[in-house]
């Protein structure tokens, strides 16, 4: 099984909603990842949890807030978002946080903001 | 910094002939190069790797080889299917980021029958 599993795969929200992302793996890996893909562009790392602990955060701002509430689980909570927010955000997991690990890809949640 | 440079596309084809995309890269050290395919509404799906110099990675036809002398890895494959209509990612892990991928642009193909 080499599959990360986001849900839902689409979500339409307003800019004062709170909604949440999920992603979830089986295959006992422990660092999980958040990207958010635009539009003919390639992905760019938002967070990084290594053993559910959060050690990356690319300067993301605050109205995204990840969590890892176990080893096979991640979340992102999101919360006044603006139209620019619109995007793929993608879910990725990897064995460990080491050099040639390879991270495999959800299928991605596709965010409108309106 | 890394960074990872690929021919622009879109590249447009007809089915049954020969791929190259090319893909070559600045990092210091020893990267991990791999390609990565995102077909139309979905995610990145892992298509090769390598680790070292000289390996090459392949997978469902397609190949790459890993070659620090002129720090390339181009995608490769003989003969292109419709199905094989996507966009294409090189991209690096370099010993000292961590887990940080460094992507290329990407590189759209269409396959035409």
């Amino acid at each position: 099984d080499t599959e990360v599993t986001q849900t839902p795969k689409h979500l339409v929200m307003g800019m004062t909603n709170k909604k949440s992302l999920k992603c979830e793996q089986h295959m006992g890996h422990r660092a999980m990842y958040w990207y958010k893909q635009k539009a003919k562009k390639p992905p760019e790392l938002m967070f990084v949890y290594s053993y559910e602990k959060l050690s990356i955060n690319e300067s993301v701002p605050s109205r995204f807030s990840p969590e890892c509430p176990n080893s096979s689980l991640l979340n992102l909570h999101l919360h006044a978002l603006q139209p620019e927010d619109s995007a793929l955000y993608l879910c990725a997991s990897s064995q460990h946080v080491i050099l040639g690990t390879e991270a495999f890809f959800g299928q991605g949640t596709r965010l409108t903001v309106v | 910094g890394n960074s990872v440079t690929q021919m622009e596309g879109p590249v447009t084809l007809s089915e049954e002939a020969f791929l190259t995309i090319n893909c070559t890269y600045t990092a210091t050290g020893y990267p991990s190069l791999f390609w990565y395919v995102q077909y139309p509404g979905e995610g990145l799906q892992l298509l090769l790797k390598a680790t070292k110099a000289d390996d090459k990675g392949s997978n469902k036809g397609f190949e790459a080889t890993y070659r620090k002398e002129t720090t390339s890895f181009h995608l490769e494959k003989g003969s292109v299917q419709v199905s094989d209509s996507a966009v294409y990612f090189c991209a690096l892990i370099r010993e000292t980021s961590g887990s940080r991928l460094t992507f290329g642009e990407g590189t759209q193909l269409t396959v035409n029958p």
